[in-house]
């Protein structure tokens, strides 16, 4: 199976901490994406790195790729309550999408 | 807005009914799914159309049936599902499929309930 595994399955921390999540995955892939989806609501892309990157920045995420560990991390800086939600890495194997169970992130204001 | 819409976003069924849920892209994209995400589960691929064409079913039940008339639309027909269906599916559109840069689009999702 391609899925992503996300570690921890459940974070909460204070505002304005940093939130790191994990993915990890079983076979070669063409990139990898983080979404996040909101309670009952669909997914929203936020970040996409190939496979041939090692990081990449979006305003406050950050998110680091080892192909040779086959994981990836997915850094949120600063966070915010509205940072509220689940996030899943998925796995683009030339284009069959495959979700972990995600990440529940919380964050107390 | 993600430019997928999907309708309707909460349906109640019983077991010997009949229903559609419906999924509209208009992002111009060429390639559509459907996904069932259930509690504690990870999403499951459930069909990929891409031009139209269903390229991918993974093992999905037949009391699903897929139906996609052109490429802006994507249908799930229902009937005689049971109380283990109950969950969330979702509708996806990206560009295309292939080894290329594809982002996927997610519509909000149809809470489906089976009793």
């Amino acid at each position: 199976s391609q899925q992503g595994e996300e570690d921890p399955q459940a974070l909460s921390i204070q505002e304005g901490e940093n939130a790191t999540m994990n993915c990890s995955y079983k076979t070669s892939i063409n990139n990898l994406q983080w979404y996040r989806q909101n309670s009952g609501r669909g997914l929203v892309h936020l970040i996409l790195i190939r496979s041939n990157e090692r990081e990449k920045h979006s305003g406050r995420l950050r998110v680091t790729l080892d192909t040779s560990k086959k994981s990836s991390s997915l850094l949120i800086t600063a966070s915010r309550a509205a940072d509220t939600a689940s996030y899943f890495c998925a796995t683009d194997a030339f284009g069959q999408f495959y979700f972990g169970t995600g990440t529940s992130l919380t964050v107390i204001p | 807005e993600t430019g997928v819409t999907q309708t309707p976003r909460h349906l109640v069924m019983g077991m010997t009914n009949k229903k559609s849920l419906k999924c509209e892209q208009h992002l111009g994209h060429n390639a559509m799914y459907w996904y069932k995400q259930s509690a504690k589960k990870p999403l499951e691929l459930m069909f990929v159309y891409s031009l139209e064409e269903r390229v991918e079913n993974n093992s999905v039940p037949s009391r699903f049936s897929p139906e996609c008339p052109n490429s802006s639309h994507l249908f799930l027909h229902l009937h005689t599902l049971q109380p283990e269906d109950s969950a969330l599916y979702l509708c996806a559109s990206s560009q295309g499929r292939g080894p290329r840069l594809n982002t996927i689009y997610f519509g909000e999702g149809s809470w489906l309930t089976v009793v």
